[in-house]
């Protein structure tokens, strides 16, 4: 079975520092997706980005970065010089890449506040 | 393009009653699914679909039922609620082969049972 741990559940920070989100994962599968997603206070699910077990490079977006670290089992995820409008619960997520189904195993996901 | 549409956005209900939450989607995905949102346990998967006709449980199928006679349509259906359900229910669809595997959600059911 699947499972996806996010340790943290709350983290604060005021505006402009960096925060780190951890995610580490069990699958018994040699090929799977891992994900994250945002969830703002407006209730939606965004997409942040799509990791394959096959590239561990590390990825930067604008101020979002994510460390993918499959010998820990590790996927997380830092926001550099954050901004109030992270404020958010973030969701780690795993999936098989060759079921059917694109079915998502979530964390419980990791609430972020930053103050001004 | 309206993506991933449900309906109610809101409901309450109570102990006993039935109701259907509606899914609709206007992107031809093959893949649609049920998810509840519960504190501190994520996104669980309850129902999935990976074409007409063919559904499967996930993980906490329980008191739920679907149906998928369109491609395009996917309703969760509670026979008889229970206040365990009370819960955040987000469809999500997708296309099978997908080289990103996002899954595109709807914004969310509040379901609350008395």
């Amino acid at each position: 079975a699947q499972k996806v741990t996010q340790a943290q559940t709350e983290i604060s920070v005021v505006e402009k520092e960096d925060v780190t989100l951890d995610c580490v994962y069990e699958t018994r599968d040699t090929t799977y997706y891992l994900f994250w997603y945002k969830q703002p206070p407006s209730g939606e699910l965004v997409f942040l980005i799509r990791r394959n077990s096959f590239d561990e490079q590390n990825e930067i977006s604008g101020r979002y970065s994510w460390n993918f670290q499959k010998s820990t089992s590790s996927f997380n995820f830092t926001i550099t010089a954050s901004q109030v409008v992270d404020s958010a619960v973030y969701f780690c997520a795993l999936s098989e890449a060759l079921a059917a189904g694109n079915k998502l195993t979530f964390g419980g996901g990791t609430r972020v506040l930053v103050k001004p | 393009n309206a993506g991933v549409t449900q309906t109610p956005k809101f409901q309450v209900l109570k102990t006993g009653q039935s109701m259907t939450l509606q899914c609709a989607q206007d992107m031809n995905h093959e893949y649609m699914s049920w998810y509840r949102q519960d504190p501190g346990m994520g996104l669980r998967l309850i129902h999935y679909s990976v074409g007409a006709g063919i559904t499967d449980q996930g993980e906490v199928p329980n008191g739920y039922n679907v149906s998928r006679s369109t491609t395009e349509d996917f309703p969760l259906r509670l026979l008889s609620a229970a206040p365990s359900q009370t819960s955040v229910y987000f469809c999500a669809s997708s296309r099978p082969g997908d080289n990103t595997g996002e899954l595109f959600f709807g914004e969310g059911s509040r379901l609350t049972v008395l």
